[in-house]
């Protein structure tokens, strides 16, 4: 079974300051990592999909980064608002010729006004 | 455009009986899954289908089965349902593998 490791599991952050929390995984039959937003009472949202070494992705103040080789994303929010508060999930493809993800714990994060 | 619709939203069983999930999509995706969530713990996979016509078990299949029916509908069904499947069940499909997931908006289940 695949291990997808978040850091940290929850984060306090002020409002207008600027975070970031990692995710590890297994470098072996790579194909994708993915990221999601998980607000309470709401499903998971697709935030990134990434796939080459070195990608960088970016969606308003969000972005996000991918080492292949070592096996770590990092996801990054600029000027936290407080509809930033939310847990953030990533997953990569599960591997052993398997379709579907295998998902991290998620990182809980409560933006303080 | 409703996306990923989930019947029911809610449930109670008891120990023993069975019932089916309902998933359907609308958006001519052509993979389908099932993933179940419980404390402390990630979205796990129970089964999935890559394309209409086939199916897989994920990482917890026992105690469950799937049919997909259609391209647009993939059921989960509890045939003797037990208290360590309750749980929130999350119904998701995607284009392909270079596609993120939609989610459904869950189902809680709870077997007394």
């Amino acid at each position: 079974i695949l291990n997808v490791e978040q850091s940290p599991q929850s984060l306090h952050v002020q409002e207008g300051d600027s975070t970031n929390f990692t995710c590890s995984f297994p470098s072996s039959n790579f194909y994708a990592l993915h990221w999601y937003r998980w607000e309470t009472a709401k499903s998971p949202e697709a935030l990134f999909v990434m796939t080459l070494n070195g990608d960088e992705k970016k969606k308003g103040r969000i972005s996000a980064t991918l080492n292949t080789k070592e096996g770590y994303s990092y996801l990054y929010i600029k000027g936290s608002q407080p509809e930033d508060s939310a847990t953030y999930l990533c997953a990569r493809n599960s591997g052993g010729g398997a379709d579907g993800l295998t998902f991290g714990k998620g990182t809980h994060l409560i933006i303080q006004p | 455009n409703a996306g990923v619709t989930q019947t029911p939203k809610f449930q109670v069983l008891k120990t023993g009986q069975s019932m089916t999930l309902q998933c359907a999509q609308d958006m001519n995706h052509n993979s389908m899954y099932w993933y179940r969530q419980d404390p402390g713990m990630g979205l796990r996979l129970i089964y999935y289908s890559a394309s209409e016509g086939t199916t897989d078990k994920g990482e917890v299949p026992n105690g469950y089965n799937v049919s997909r029916l259609n391209k647009r509908e993939f059921s989960l069904r509890l045939e003797s349902a037990a208290p360590s499947q309750t749980s929130v069940y999350f119904c998701a499909s995607r284009h392909d593998r270079d596609y993120g997931y939609t989610f459904g908006s869950g189902t809680r289940l709870t077997v007394v």
